[in-house]
């Protein structure tokens, strides 16, 4: 069965203060996956695609990667305005479903 | 402007009522979903339609029925069947793997 778990559930740093978040994922194939943000009250918006072990893509502060067996989101120097919570997806070769992970709640203080 | 609306953004139901949620999409895109996002949880689908006047249950779909009578518009009935209707709605479309995110429609059941 298809599965995404994400961490660490929530994560608190400093403004300027690097990190990255993980999504370690379980499927018979991968033929995409997906990260996203969403902010309070609002509808996931999507950051990133990537599609083969090896591909890094960025934007911004955001920079994501991805293996075998995961992905990282690795967030440079964040601000307040990152705070959000960031959702990790998996689409597998076999199928038209999308498997979303619960998220991780980021905080970033000032 | 290209994109995905759904309205109402609150929607509030008395027990034993129908209610529907409206998404529209003016991006051209073949697919549309339909997710139900509860605290702590990934994201759960309900409803998807590739195609005009063709839909497919997705993982809970029990107490939900969806029409897909135009290529723009996937509206979401939830029904009286749905014991625990109270939840955030998001509606979703895509062309290829990727799927774009409205801003959702949040249900209270009073």
């Amino acid at each position: 069965e298809d599965q995404v778990t994400q961490s660490p559930e929530a994560l608190r740093l400093q403004e300027g203060e690097s990190s990255s978040l993980n999504c370690s994922y379980t499927v018979s194939g991968l033929r995409g996956l997906f990260w996203y943000r969403q902010d309070p009250g609002k509808g996931p918006e999507f950051l990133f695609t990537l599609y083969s072990a090896g591909e890094e893509k960025e934007k911004e502060r955001l920079k994501a990667t991805l293996t075998k067996k995961e992905s990282f989101l690795h967030i440079t120097a964040p601000k307040p305005e990152d705070s959000a919570t960031y959702l990790c997806a998996v689409l597998d070769t076999g199928g038209f479903k999308t498997i979303f992970g619960a998220g991780t709640r980021l905080f970033v203080k000032a | 402007d290209g994109g995905i609306t759904q309205s109402p953004k609150y929607l509030f139901r008395k027990e034993g009522q129908n209610v529907t949620l409206s998404c529209e999409q003016n991006l051209n895109h073949d697919a549309m979903y339909w997710y139900r996002q509860d605290p702590g949880q990934g994201l759960r689908l309900i409803y998807y339609s590739q195609i005009v006047n063709d839909f497919q249950k997705g993982d809970i779909a029990e107490g939900y029925s969806v029409s897909r009578e135009k290529k723009e518009s996937f509206p979401l009935t939830v029904t009286s069947a749905q014991k625990n209707p109270t939840a955030f709605y998001l509606c979703a479309s895509g062309t290829g793997d990727t799927q774009y995110f409205g801003p959702g429609t949040r249900l209270t059941v009073l």
